[in-house]
């Protein structure tokens, strides 16, 4: 059965870099059935995607976070992480680690979901 | 980034009712559309993929349907569990872009 599950600080402050951890079970994130990624949705909002990971260790980031997001795995461990730099008040948001069903490199179903973790950003 | 919309807002249905909600798309997206269910507190769920296939485990109730720039979601027979908030989503173009969510209250 999958599990996954999101872990990390719930605070973070401003223009710090905000980092995640999601630990998989009942399934390896090296399966070449599948791509994993991040997804986080502002309170009261719908969904955004943030980046995904192939099975290859290639990664694709939504374009407006491009240079502020970092996706990687630890095989070893069955886990992948998200790293934010420069947050702001913006990046409030609970993150989602979800695996994809993935059309193309870049487009996507989201079939399962992590129960997700809210990250707040203040002083 | 194509933009989703989705309507109504919210809606309030009986147990056994009929509901539809429409997911519109700024540009056309072929049937390149997913719509999810989400409980308060809890993680959204894959309900139908590619328009209209049903994911695996989903009630027959739940049905999609629709292509181009116009999506439709149809759950029959309103049962109290179906209380949530639906959203659309893109698979045509990257990035892929979530619709503003439908809630239903089933009453």
């Amino acid at each position: 059965q999958l599990q996954v599950q999101e872990s990390g600080p719930g605070l973070v402050k401003p223009s710090e870099t905000l980092s995640l951890t999601c630990t998989v079970s009942g399934d390896s994130i090296t399966s070449t059935s599948y791509y994993w990624g991040w997804i986080r949705q502002p309170p009261g909002k719908g969904p955004e995607f943030v980046g995904s990971i192939s099975y290859r260790g290639s990664t694709y980031y939504h374009p407006s976070l491009n240079n502020r997001v970092t996706i990687s795995v630890d095989t070893s461990k069955n886990q992948l992480s998200l790293t934010l730099s420069s947050v702001t008040a913006a990046d409030t948001a609970i993150y989602y680690c979800a695996r994809l069903s993935a059309l193309t490199t870049v487009l996507y179903y989201f079939n399962f979901w992590g129960q997700g973790t809210l990250v707040t950003v203040s002083s | 980034e194509i933009l989703l919309t989705q309507s109504p807002s919210s809606v309030s249905p009986s147990v056994g009712d009929r509901v539809t909600i429409t997911c519109r798309a700024s540009l056309g997206i072929s049937s390149w559309l997913a719509w999810y269910q989400q409980k308060p507190g809890k993680a959204p769920k894959l309900l139908i993929f590619a328009a209209s296939t049903l994911h695996s485990g989903v009630p027959s109730r739940f049905s999609g349907s629709g292509s181009g720039t116009e999506f439709i979601l149809t759950i029959n027979s309103l049962q109290p569990e179906d209380s949530a908030t639906y959203y659309c989503q893109q698979a045509h173009s990257f990035p892929v872009t979530f619709g503003p969510g439908t809630k239903v209250n089933v009453k």
